[in-house]
């Protein structure tokens, strides 16, 4: 299995651009989340979704779209890029529909300028 | 939204040293955990604590989830380099509501 993967690993947009993170898992997991990350701070939850067809708003969604049409894709559209957006984002999925036990994809760096 | 209190930020031990860190918050949480992070990586689960008292081993690591559900801990024991990494905790508050702690940057001194 390779797990959680997520391209691209780099990208640098400017202002107003819009781009999608791609997310993928082969585990067959139900629950799919995306997490944004910044510097001294823990992650913080954006979109999550506990099975193909359904998802909601985490803590930080502004600014971010998600879609969940297959249970192996979940991908995160940043609408129009601003800067505040620059941040490390990480997919992750778990077993079951809750949060317990996530395993994290690699991560992609995302610069906005 | 509720924060984690996670220290020390940072650590400087010498390997072979054990390693304590903590998590607080105001508020309760019925999962805890515990994640390693390595530069360029993803978070990797390293510690999951589901009752209150718990007390979990996965090798040299060892975490509790504190009796009140409002604190937990991760100690390290026998620290070597490998163990060099930011470890986070994480707890749950409700099905789909996980927070972070900022991380304990630990590096190890051969």
């Amino acid at each position: 299995n390779a797990g959680v993967t997520q391209t691209p690993k780099f990208q640098v947009l400017k202002t107003g651009q819009s781009m999608t993170l791609q997310c993928a898992q082969d585990m067959n997991h139900e629950y799919m989340s995306w997490y944004r990350q910044d510097p001294g701070m823990g992650l913080r939850l954006i979109h999550y979704s506990v099975g193909a067809g359904i998802t909601d708003q985490g803590e930080v969604p502004n600014g971010y779209n998600v879609s969940r049409s297959t249970t192996e894709d979940f991908p995160l559209r940043l609408l129009s890029a601003a800067p505040s957006q620059t941040s490390v984002y990480f997919c992750a999925s778990s077993p079951g529909n809750s949060l317990y036990e996530q395993y994290f994809g690699p991560g992609t760096r995302l610069t906005v300028t | 939204g509720q924060q984690l209190n996670q220290s020390p930020q940072s650590m400087f031990i010498q390997e072979g040293e054990d390693v304590s860190m903590n998590c607080t918050s105001s508020s309760i949480f019925n999962t805890w955990l515990w994640y390693k992070q390595d530069p360029g990586e993803g978070p990797v689960l390293l510690i999951a604590l589901y009752k209150a008292g718990e007390l979990t081993s996965n090798g040299r690591l060892t975490a509790q989830f504190g009796i009140t559900r409002k604190d937990s801990f991760l100690n390290i024991s026998a620290s070597i380099p490998s163990d060099v990494g930011i470890y986070f905790c994480a707890g749950q508050l409700g099905n789909n509501d996980m927070r972070f702690g900022a991380g304990t940057r630990l590096t190890v001194k051969p």
